[in-house]
């Protein structure tokens, strides 16, 4: 098993450009997160998915879109960068909301 | 609102030292308690969980962490660290089916 699988691992984006960071996992798991780490600050959850089709908001969805069009994929959409999305982004699933939390290996990401 | 703290930004410690980083959480019911370590350019890997009975539970790598539900507190030990401990410690409170909360992290220095 890859476990869970982000790209890319870094990124550099001109302030209002569009992008799409991917997260996979091929463990089977319903629950994905996304999240995010800024220095000093710990993780904040963005967005988060409780299986194929459903998507709910975190503690700092905005800015951020997210879909779950299968189990593997949970892709993060950000639409308008902004130089506060600057950050280290971090996916993660688990078997069930109280199971474990498998994490990516992150993708930082500079807006400028 | 609920909240982690880890009051300890950076801490150093010698070789074959004892260990204990404090955690404390805000949360009106007994949370789901967890040990997070990320080594530098990864993930999250999680250290230990705490969800109910023993209030003394062990991890991997020769963790422990204790739950006082008097003091709200979930410190993390270890008796004898090791250099390839140097990394980063968060502590995480699941307050709900689907969020988690992080605090900001313990940085751990290891001399040897």
């Amino acid at each position: 098993n890859a476990g869970v699988t982000q790209t890319p691992k870094f990124r550099i984006l001109k302030i209002g450009q569009s992008m799409t960071l991917q997260c996979a996992q091929d463990m089977n798991h319903n629950y994905m997160y996304w999240y995010r780490q800024d220095p000093g600050m710990g993780l904040k959850l963005i967005y988060y998915s409780v299986g194929a089709g459903i998507t709910d908001k975190g503690e700092v969805p905005n800015g951020y879109n997210v879909s779950r069009s299968t189990t593997e994929d949970f892709p993060l959409r950000l639409e308008l960068a902004a130089p506060s999305q600057t950050s280290v982004y971090f996916c993660a699933s688990s078997y069930s909301s109280d199971n474990e939390q498998f994490f990516g290996p992150g993708t930082r990401l500079t807006v400028l | 609102a609920q909240s982690v703290t880890q009051p300890d930004i950076h801490i150093t410690v010698s070789e074959g030292a004892s260990l204990e980083l404090r955690c404390n959480y805000s949360y009106g019911a007994t949370p789901y308690l967890f040990w997070y370590v990320q080594s530098p350019g990864q993930g999250l890997q999680l250290l230990l969980k705490y969800f109910s009975g023993d209030t003394l539970v062990q991890g991997i790598k020769g963790f422990e962490a204790e739950f006082k539900r008097s003091q709200s507190s979930f410190n993390l030990r270890k008796p004898s660290v090791h250099w390839s401990d140097a990394a980063e410690y968060f502590c995480a409170v699941g307050i709900n089916n689907n969020d988690m909360r992080f605090g900001a992290g313990t940085r751990l220095t290891v001399k040897p």
